[in-house]
């Protein structure tokens, strides 16, 4: 069964510090991984997307990581900031359909100043 | 070039009525995608439209559920009747003609449905 799985379930972390999260994935065969960040109340926002043969990606204080072999990816976070307080959802994407993502659970970031 | 716009923004039901959630795409987006989202879980999908085909409603209960995207206007999504499960937060995403093969899908903000 095509899954997401993601971890920590909840975060708290200083402003300033660093954070690091993680997504496990069944998903097969994969097309694409995204990182998009939820603040509450809004819609998703789209903050990276990697395919199969991409390793890394960064989009400012975020750095997302694939590993296509051991089918996990990471997000980490940099000098975290007030204003990155919300949920980081992993959504993976297979090859076999044109539009159907499946997407984790999210991990819900505090941060606390 | 707006976002997804999506209205209302919240919308209170009472049991056994009808909510009409409503969703315009970004400009030139053909594919519009609904989701709904409970507290603390994840998107699940519903249904994907292009202009005026459903192409993929899997995702959609059979019973009361319907989706529309006429050649002009809005995606409607339409609860008949609705009850207290139906309480969620919608989420409506639209990407250029050729789905989401490596491109990006864009939310709107959502409507919130509260039924009482």
């Amino acid at each position: 069964k095509n899954q997401v799985e993601q971890s920590p379930q909840s975060l708290i972390i200083l402003e300033g510090k660093n954070c690091t999260l993680q997504c496990n994935y069944t998903v097969s065969p994969f097309s694409n991984l995204r990182w998009y960040k939820q603040d509450t109340g809004r819609g998703p926002v789209s903050l990276t997307i990697m395919t199969f043969s991409e390793n890394t990606k960064s989009n400012g204080r975020y750095t997302a990581t694939l590993d296509a072999d051991t089918k996990q990816s990471s997000l980490h976070i940099t000098a975290s900031q007030l204003s990155d307080s919300a949920s980081y959802i992993c959504v993976v994407r297979g090859t076999d359909s044109n539009y159907q993502l499946i997407w984790g659970a999210g991990t819900k970031l505090i941060i606390k100043p | 070039n707006a976002g997804v716009m999506q209205n209302p923004r919240h919308l209170v039901r009472r049991r056994g009525q009808e909510a009409r959630l409503r969703c315009s795409p970004m400009k030139g987006h053909s594919h519009v995608y609904w989701y709904r989202q409970l507290p603390e879980e994840g998107l699940k999908f519903m249904v994907y439209l292009q202009k005026e085909n459903i192409i993929d409603e899997s995702g959609m209960p059979k019973e009361r559920f319907s989706a529309e995207f006429p050649k002009e206007g809005p995606s409607i999504l339409r609860i008949q009747q609705v009850v207290r499960g139906d309480s969620a937060a919608y989420f409506c995403a639209s990407s250029p003609p050729g789905g989401l093969v490596g491109t990006e899908a864009f939310f709107g903000q959502g409507t919130r449905l509260t039924v009482v």
